[in-house]
């Protein structure tokens, strides 16, 4: 079975400044990376995933993800955040190959607050 | 494009009462996927569609949830009798069943609270 854990369950950091969110997974076998992100009261939007290829992934908003199979971890990161990109922030795997799309097994979350 | 519709955003029920939610996919999309978000943890798969049949509920606690996608297109999640600890975010998602790795793409969620 996979599992995912989120290291920080919540992260403040000053409006301008970088973060990391970050993410290791577990599995025996290959898999597909994601992360989500939730506002309040809504439901997840897909920030980037990684399906095979390179393995700095680029996504919305200016979210970027690296894939490293060594360490088995999908660290989130931003150079410069805003205001608006306080929210809970999902790190997820789903089984790569099979015979169909497949759930995915999301981290517990990471509360990214960004503080003016 | 329309996203995922659910409904209703928010319920409140008393234990041992039954509720039912609804959830209408995006157009085309054939799989569809019921997860369930207690507070300050990650969603949880309950049950995945393909079209109208089960992929997989082996996390679907069976004796008290239901689900049914009658012609492959809308979806009812159903929970009779409730629990306090059903209280919980139901999320609903669909994706293309094309290639492995499709987004799924996720409706607003019914906010259930259970008394």
């Amino acid at each position: 079975a996979q599992s995912v854990t989120q290291l920080d369950s919540q992260v403040p950091v000053f409006e301008e400044a970088p973060v990391e969110l970050r993410c290791n997974y577990s599995s025996s076998v290959s898999v597909y990376l994601f992360w989500y992100v939730q506002y309040p009261n809504q439901g997840l939007q897909l920030l980037l995933k990684y399906l095979s290829g390179s393995t700095l992934v680029k996504g919305i908003n200016g979210f970027e993800a690296e894939f490293n199979k060594s360490q088995t971890s999908f660290h989130l990161r931003k150079p410069s955040v805003h205001i608006s990109d306080t929210a809970e922030y999902f790190c997820a795997v789903s089984l790569s190959g099979g015979s169909g799309n497949t759930p995915l097994v999301f981290g517990k979350g990471t509360r990214l607050s960004v503080i003016a | 494009e329309a996203g995922v519709a659910q409904s209703p955003r928010y319920k409140i029920i008393e234990k041992r009462q039954s509720v039912a939610f609804w959830c209408n996919p995006i157009s085309g999309h054939a799989t569809l996927y019921w997860y369930q978000q207690i507070l300050g943890q990650g969603p949880k798969l309950l049950i995945q569609f393909q079209n109208n049949g089960v992929v997989d509920d082996s996390q679907l606690p069976k004796d008290r949830f239901s689900a049914e996608r009658l012609k492959g297109v809308d979806s009812t999640l159903k929970i009779q009798p409730a629990k306090l600890e059903d209280s919980a975010v139901y999320l609903c998602a669909s994706s293309l069943s094309g290639p492995w790795g499709d987004t799924q793409y996720f409706g607003p969620g019914t906010r259930l609270t259970v008394l």
